[in-house]
């Protein structure tokens, strides 16, 4: 595709509910990263996939966050039981192979997550 | 572990005007460096990076930083503002084998 997508743009859910935010990266691009934006804060690191390797998990919050990623296409992020604080944007991003750490990582639009 | 600090959270400035948004990182490899651009309601987008060679580094929209490996920074600047540079500018890094790790955010807000 001509950029990253993501949907929904907006989610108003209530809390204890499940979401599933999704995530359509550039063809091609191998690397994947979640990101989380608080109101008025800084990008916080949540999640990378990289081709076939085991994902770096290690910025996911709590359990109730996952995240999965067919092949090197279309990622899906889980939040199970939603509450408050799970309120923010939330930004996916990838970059092309072999997603080395200088390779620019080019970002979507977000979804703004709201639980009531 | 890196971390990369963006000690203004927002920058009033006057159209026209010179600007300067501050970064300092701590790293212990080598680093790559980046500044992001995120206009409201809007995706980053990347304005400028720094990967090796010349510490000046030029960007999109007439932006530019310099890397200080002394002082661990990489300061945004930009010459003359126009009310379209309005924005959040986060400063990013990373390094061989490492995430992106990016800073807090400052908000530039450019006044008529």
């Amino acid at each position: 595709g001509a950029g990253v997508s993501q949907s929904p743009s907006n989610k108003v859910t209530e809390k204890g509910k499940d979401v599933e935010l999704r995530c359509d990266p550039i063809s091609g691009h191998t690397a994947l990263y979640w990101y989380r934006q608080r109101l008025g804060q800084g990008l916080e690191f949540l999640i990378y996939f990289q081709g076939n390797s085991a994902p770096d998990k290690s910025g996911l919050p709590s359990d109730r966050f996952s995240a999965e990623r067919t092949g090197e296409s279309v990622s899906t992020l889980t939040i199970q039981r939603t509450q408050q604080e799970d309120s923010a944007v939330y930004l996916c991003a990838s970059s092309q192979s072999p997603g080395l750490s200088y390779n620019e990582q080019f970002f979507g639009p977000g979804t703004r997550l709201t639980v009531l | 572990a890196q971390s990369v600090t963006q000690l203004d959270s927002q920058v009033p400035v006057f159209e026209e005007a010179p600007v300067e948004l501050r970064c300092n990182y701590s790293s212990s490899v080598s680093v790559y460096l980046f500044w992001y651009v995120q206009y409201p309601n809007q995706g980053l987008q990347l304005l400028l990076k720094y990967l090796s060679g010349s510490t000046l580094v030029k960007g999109i929209n007439g932006f530019e930083a310099e890397f200080n490996k002394s002082q661990t920074s990489f300061h945004l600047r930009k010459p003359s503002v126009h009310i379209s540079d309005t924005a959040e500018y986060f400063c990013a890094v990373s390094g061989e084998g490492q995430n992106f790790v990016f800073g807090p955010g400052t908000r530039l807000s450019v006044l008529p």
